[in-house]
C-alpha cells in the first residue's frame, strides 16, 4: 500500500519561473492538505482540498499561490512567477474521508530552491 | 484560534537517560492532540495521538506522551533513549469541530541523543 507520492523530490526554478508540485494520495484517501516549512521552522498549513472542492485555503498567499484535486489524478500545487522567499520543502497529507481523529499520512516532500 | 508551542528548540539527552520533549497548546474546545518525527529529508512520521480517554498515550518506538488537561500540556516521553532517536519532533492540535483533520503545529524540537 504506497503511502503519499510527492513529485519531484527536488525542483530548482530561476525568479519568474512557474513551480508545479504533484501529490498522489494514500489509496482510499480523498482529502489532501498542503504545509509549507520554511528552513529550520515548523509546518505552516496552506490549503485543505477534497475532491474539486477547495475546503479551506486560509493559508494560502493571495497571489501567485494555487492549488487543485481534480477528479481524476494528483493533487497540484502551483506557484507562479517564484521569488527566493518561495524557496522552502513543501509537504502534501492526505487523511481518509471520514473521522476526525485520522492521523495526516505525509509525503517526503518537494524541496523548491528558487535562484 | 489554535496554537501549539514547543518552548524547546532543541533537547539534548545521553543514550539510555529519560528523554521529555514539551508540548502546550492552546484551543477552545477539546483538542486532539499528535506527535509527529521528522528524520532529516523525509517527511513526517505519526508517532502517537490524544483523541479521549486514558490521559497516558503509548505510540511507535517506545514513546508515550501524557495529556494533562488542566496545564494545557502534550509532553512527549520515553523511559530509554536510542541514538537513533535524534531527529525532529513536531506536536500537533486539532479542533474535533473543525472542517477536515487540519493540524495546526508546533514550531518543532531537535532531539539529540548522545552516546
Amino acid at each position: 500500500n504506497a503511502g503519499v507520492m510527492q513529485n519531484p523530490r527536488h525542483l530548482v526554478r530561476r525568479r519568474g519561473q512557474e513551480a508545479r508540485l504533484r501529490c498522489s494520495p494514500m489509496k482510499g484517501h480523498s482529502h489532501v492538505y498542503w504545509y509549507r516549512q520554511l528552513p529550520e521552522e515548523g509546518l505552516k498549513f496552506m490549503v485543505y482540498l477534497q475532491k474539486e472542492n477547495i475546503i479551506d485555503e486560509s493559508g494560502m498567499p493571495k497571489e501567485r499561490f494555487s492549488a487543485e484535486f481534480p477528479k481524476e489524478g494528483p493533487s497540484i500545487l502551483r506557484i507562479q512567477q517564484v521569488v527566493r522567499g518561495d524557496s522552502a520543502a513543501y509537504f502534501c497529507a492526505s487523511s481518509p474521508p471520514s473521522g476526525t481523529n485520522s492521523p495526516l499520512h505525509f509525503g517526503n516532500g518537494t524541496r523548491l530552491t528558487v535562484t | 484560534a489554535q496554537s501549539v508551542a514547543q518552548p524547546e528548540d532543541q533537547v539534548n539527552v545521553a543514550e539510555g537517560n529519560p528523554l521529555t520533549v514539551k508540548c502546550t497548546y492552546s484551543v477552545s474546545g477539546n483538542p486532539y492532540l499528535f506527535w509527529y518525527v521528522q528524520y532529516p529529508n523525509r517527511g513526517l512520521q505519526f508517532l502517537l495521538k490524544y483523541i479521549t480517554g486514558d490521559n497516558l498515550v503509548k505510540g511507535s518506538y517506545g514513546f508515550e506522551a501524557e495529556f494533562n488537561k488542566s496545564q494545557t500540556s502534550f509532553h512527549l516521553k520515553k523511559p530509554s533513549a536510542l541514538v537513533s532517536d535524534s531527529a525532529l519532533y513536531f506536536c500537533a492540535v486539532r479542533v474535533p469541530n473543525n472542517a477536515g483533520n487540519m493540524l495546526t503545529f508546533g514550531g518543532g524540537t531537535r532531539l539529540m541523543v548522545k552516546p
